[in-house]
């Protein structure tokens, strides 16, 4: 079974420039989160879809971060524009029903640097 | 809004020592989940405790969930240089759609 694929692995980009992030979930699965981690610290969830719908988005910065699921598959999330704080580790996970009793799969994550 | 804390933020144990973290949540909690991420890597799921009072088991590590169902702990007998890494409980918040991630305990073992 594939797992979570993510890309980019590593971006740089300075502050004000805008990046995005692409996720390919398990097969199968309904629902894929995205998580930011700052070093040293858990995974925080940024948005959570089921299916092609939003669950959760309440930690989401809307002013500036943007995500979509727009076939129920594959996801995107976008930064624009970046502040230096958004230098974090982005995760993506997926999970095959929603909830908090499954079991989350996550990619390798995409570690971006803004300078 | 929910916490989940987790004691010790980071212990550097010899190789054969035996290590625990604990969890705590702020919030009784319907179930936890415990995840483990290597140096550079993702988390990776290890096990779910559901009932009151559960243990677990899987070799050398132990899981267990408090009786009051607000924390939780994890040990790991005689550790070994594979066990290194972040140890994440997660558990779900209020509306239970989605999970918490506490604040993990980084583990380092010397040879």
């Amino acid at each position: 079974e594939a797992g979570v694929a993510q890309s980019p692995r590593y971006k740089i980009i300075e502050k004000r420039q805008s990046v995005a992030f692409w996720c390919n979930p398990i097969s199968g699965h309904a629902t894929l989160y995205w998580y930011q981690q700052i070093l040293g610290q858990g995974p925080k969830l940024l948005i959570q879809f089921q299916n092609n719908g939003v669950v959760d988005d309440s930690q989401l910065p809307k002013d500036r971060f943007s995500a979509e699921r727009l076939k129920g598959v594959d996801s995107t999330l976008k930064i624009q524009p970046a502040k230096l704080e958004d230098s974090a580790v982005y995760l993506c996970a997926s999970s095959l029903m929603g909830g908090s009793s499954y079991e989350q799969y996550f990619g390798p994550g995409t570690r971006l640097t803004v300078t | 809004g929910q916490q989940v804390m987790q004691i010790p933020q980071y212990q550097h144990v010899q190789e054969g020592e035996d290590f625990t973290t604990y969890c705590n949540s702020s919030t009784t909690l319907s179930n936890i989940q415990w995840y483990k991420q290597r140096p550079g890597g993702h988390p990776v799921f290890l096990i779910q405790l559901v009932k009151s009072g559960e243990v677990k088991k899987q070799k050398r590590l132990t899981f267990q969930f408090g009786e009051a169902k607000k924390n939780s702990s994890l040990h790991i007998t005689a550790t070994q240089t594979t066990d290194v890494g972040t140890y994440f409980c997660a558990g779900p918040n209020t509306g239970f759609q989605k999970l918490v991630f506490g604040t993990g305990t980084r583990l380092l073992v010397s040879p």
